[in-house]
């Protein structure tokens, strides 16, 4: 079946600085991707939808400056981090959808698991 | 937008019982209902989805079913077993998903 991959799969920073997580379909292609956030013990949240060609569409409450994302390819689509602080420590991932024109049905990436100090 | 709970939120069952997990949506707009299992630190699988022109589906030990009208549906997992101790998520959606705050099952041996 369909993969997605991210990565890294698990990163430290330190208060301030930037990452970034790339996203990627694998074997098919993905005008569109998504992102969710996902804290210790609680549900995933969708954080925006990344077009690619085309900017991404943000959650309600989402800091557009401060979660940049890029899709650059039909394959790729990236999420950066920027001026990170402890409260972003989450499990970021990402997810494609299987195709046909139907977005409902999602392929998963194994998620980033991203740690501020 | 679409508003999603799940209940209960954690759920213990003796191996080989039945366990039992609601959902309730609020977007009578929303078409695709899928229930997603995950294990710690790794990604949402896909356990079963349902689509609202159905009102049961049925895989093996798992099961859903959706009532429209009350904008409810429900996951039945049968004859569970340890490896079926997981967290699991609803979700609904109209072209993007929203999920339930999800629901620890544990089975105990």
């Amino acid at each position: 079946g369909a993969v997605v991959s991210q990565h890294p799969s698990w990163v430290i920073c330190k208060s301030g600085t930037s990452v970034k997580i790339e996203c990627r379909s694998l074997d098919f292609q993905a005008t569109t991707m998504f992102w969710y956030r996902q804290f210790p013990k609680q549900s995933l949240m969708l954080m925006a939808t990344s077009n690619e060609g085309s900017k991404a569409t943000y959650e309600q409450g989402v800091e557009k400056d401060k979660f940049l994302i890029n899709h650059a390819s039909l394959t790729l689509s990236t999420l950066t981090v920027t001026s990170a602080h402890p409260e972003d420590s989450s499990f970021y991932i990402c997810s494609a959808p299987r195709g046909g024109g139907n977005l409902d049905e999602q392929y998963f990436g194994p998620g980033t698991r991203l740690t501020v100090t | 937008g679409e508003n999603v709970e799940q209940h209960p939120s954690t759920l213990s069952v003796q191996e080989g019982d039945s366990a039992v997990i609601k959902c309730t949506y609020s977007d009578s707009a929303s078409n695709y209902f899928p229930w997603y299992k995950q294990e710690l630190g790794k990604r949402p699988q896909l356990i079963i989805d349902i689509r609202s022109n159905v009102g049961e589906k049925k895989d093996q030990r798992i099961a859903v079913t959706l009532n429209k009208t009350a904008k409810h549906f429900s996951l039945h997992i049968t004859e569970t077993q340890p490896e079926d101790s997981a967290v699991y998520f609803c979700a609904a959606s109209l072209r993007k998903l929203t999920f339930g705050t999800g629901t620890r099952l544990t089975i105990i041996p």
